[in-house]
């Protein structure tokens, strides 16, 4: 079975600073798809980013960009020029390629980006 | 923002009392699920559907049943609520070949 760890449940950061967020996981799949989720408080939990695993380049949305080291089962999101919107729950989530099975969340780290 | 709906967004209740959350998403999406969050805010898979006229349980064990009728729609109920049931439960569903997966804004039950 899949597990997925996030070993920072808390991290704060100044606005304009740049962080980052653990993620590692563990699987005996060679192919398969990563993503941070970001929920912040009392709104929708929506992607931030995602990667593939056969992939090698590291995926990127503007500010938000990861490092996936697969020999390691590693990925960490990096938010660069944090803003005070940053403030959320981040989730890191596994999925196997197959539809049929379903993610695997970490437990979350909460991020608060102070002024 | 996703077309995926959750109504009451809140909700306090009475124990004993019989409830039914509703979920619905317009993106003809087939696969569904529902997810209870505690208070660390970590998520638990409790029921899903590949489609209509399918449902199963997830990795925790919960006490709600589900139904799946309509594509579009995926109600969960809890026959007799408790005091055990007080949590927030998030709904989400992805597209077959997709696997991202997309939630609404959830609903915070209490149970007195």
């Amino acid at each position: 079975a899949q597990t997925v760890t996030q070993s920072q449940p808390e991290m704060s950061v100044q606005e304009a600073e740049t962080v980052t967020l653990s993620c590692t996981y563990d699987t005996s799949e060679n192919n398969y798809y990563l993503f941070w989720y970001k929920q912040p408080p009392s709104r929708q939990m929506i992607l931030v980013i995602r990667q593939e695993a056969y992939k090698q380049q590291n995926a990127t949305e503007n500010r938000f960009s990861v490092n996936f080291q697969k020999a390691a089962k590693s990925f960490s999101l990096k938010i660069s020029d944090s803003q005070l919107g940053d403030t959320a729950m981040y989730f890191c989530a596994f999925a196997r390629t197959d539809y049929g099975q379903n993610f695997v969340f970490g437990p979350g780290t909460r991020l608060s980006v102070l002024p | 923002e996703a077309d995926i709906y959750q109504t009451p967004r809140y909700l306090v209740i009475g124990t004993g009392k019989k409830i039914t959350l509703e979920c619905s998403q317009t993106m003809g999406h087939d696969k569904m699920y529902w997810y209870q969050q505690d208070p660390g805010m970590e998520l638990h898979l409790i029921h899903y559907s590949y489609g209509v006229n399918s449902t199963e349980k997830g990795d925790l064990s919960s006490e709600s049943t589900v139904s799946r009728i309509r594509t579009e729609h995926f109600p969960l109920t809890l026959e007799s609520a408790r005091p055990s049931h007080t949590s927030q439960y998030l709904c989400a569903s992805s597209e077959y070949g997709s696997h991202e997966q997309y939630f609404g804004p959830g609903t915070r039950l209490t149970v007195t």
